[in-house]
C-alpha cells in the first residue's frame, strides 16, 4: 500500500462545476496535509495547507481532512479551463522532516 | 523577483560528465530540499539541509551530492551523469518553525544522453 494515494484520472468535468479530488494515506500520525496544484512542465505550487479536521476555505478553493477515516480532499467550485492541472496530495508526520507526495491527479476542465 | 531560483533551468548533457544544480532563496528559510520528478513516480526526495551544518540524504542519494553553501544557497551534483538521472529537478524550501509549507523553485529540466 503506498503511504499516499490519488486516483492519477483525469478527471474531467465541465466548466463551472464542482471537481472533487481526494487523497487517502496510511499513515495514522500524519499531522500536516498540503494540497499542491501543478502545471504540466511546470513546478508544484501551494494551494492550500490543513491540520485539523473539518473544513477549510479559501476563495474557490475547500480542503477537507478526516483523521479518522485518513482522508483528505480538495473542492474547487465554479471549475474554470486553466483550473486544468494536476493536484498532488503531500502529508507531513509530526516531528519529521519528510513530505510525502501522492502521484496526483491529472483534472481536466472542460469549456 | 523569484523567492527560489534555479539555475540552469534546462540542460542536456553527456553520460559521465558531471553536472552542478543551483538553488537560491529569498524567503530566509532554514530547510532547503531537492527532489527529482519522474512521470508516474512522483516527487522523491533526493537530499535535506536543515541548516548549513546539517545535511542528510534522503530516500535516492545515490550518485548525486550536496552542498549548503549559505543559508540561501544548496547545490546538487551529478558526480557521473546517467541516463536515468533524466527528470525534472525540482529545489525546495520551508520554514524550521512548528508545522509549515515547502515552496518550490521553478525546476530543471536534465536530460542525460
Amino acid at each position: 500500500q503506498k503511504e499516499v494515494e490519488q486516483n492519477s484520472g483525469p478527471l474531467s468535468v465541465p466548466e463551472g462545476a464542482i471537481a472533487s479530488l481526494n487523497c487517502t494515506y496510511s499513515d495514522r500520525v500524519s499531522q500536516s496535509f498540503f494540497w499542491y496544484r501543478q502545471y504540466s512542465g511546470k513546478s508544484p505550487e501551494l494551494i492550500m495547507s490543513i491540520y485539523s479536521n473539518g473544513d477549510k476555505e479559501d476563495g474557490r478553493f475547500t480542503a477537507q481532512l478526516n483523521k479518522a477515516s485518513q482522508y483528505v480532499s480538495l473542492l474547487i467550485r465554479d471549475s474554470q479551463p486553466s483550473d486544468s492541472a494536476t493536484y498532488l496530495c503531500a502529508v507531513n508526520h509530526r516531528g519529521t522532516y519528510k513530505y510525502i507526495f501522492g502521484t496526483g491527479t491529472r483534472l481536466k476542465v472542460l469549456a | 523577483d523569484a523567492d527560489v531560483t534555479q539555475t540552469p533551468r534546462n540542460r542536456i548533457t553527456k553520460t559521465g560528465k558531471r553536472i552542478m544544480l543551483e538553488c537560491s532563496q529569498t524567503k530566509g528559510h532554514d530547510r532547503m530540499y531537492w527532489y527529482r520528478q519522474d512521470p508516474g513516480l512522483g516527487l522523491r526526495l533526493i537530499y535535506y539541509s536543515f541548516d548549513v551544518k546539517d545535511i542528510n540524504k534522503g530516500e535516492i542519494s545515490d550518485g548525486y551530492s550536496v552542498s549548503r553553501q549559505a543559508q540561501a544557497k544548496f547545490s546538487l551534483s551529478l558526480e557521473s551523469a546517467i541516463p536515468n538521472q533524466t527528470a525534472l529537478y525540482f529545489c525546495a524550501t520551508q520554514r524550521g518553525q512548528g508545522r509549515s509549507e515547502q515552496y518550490f523553485g521553478p525546476g530543471t529540466r536534465l536530460t542525460v544522453t
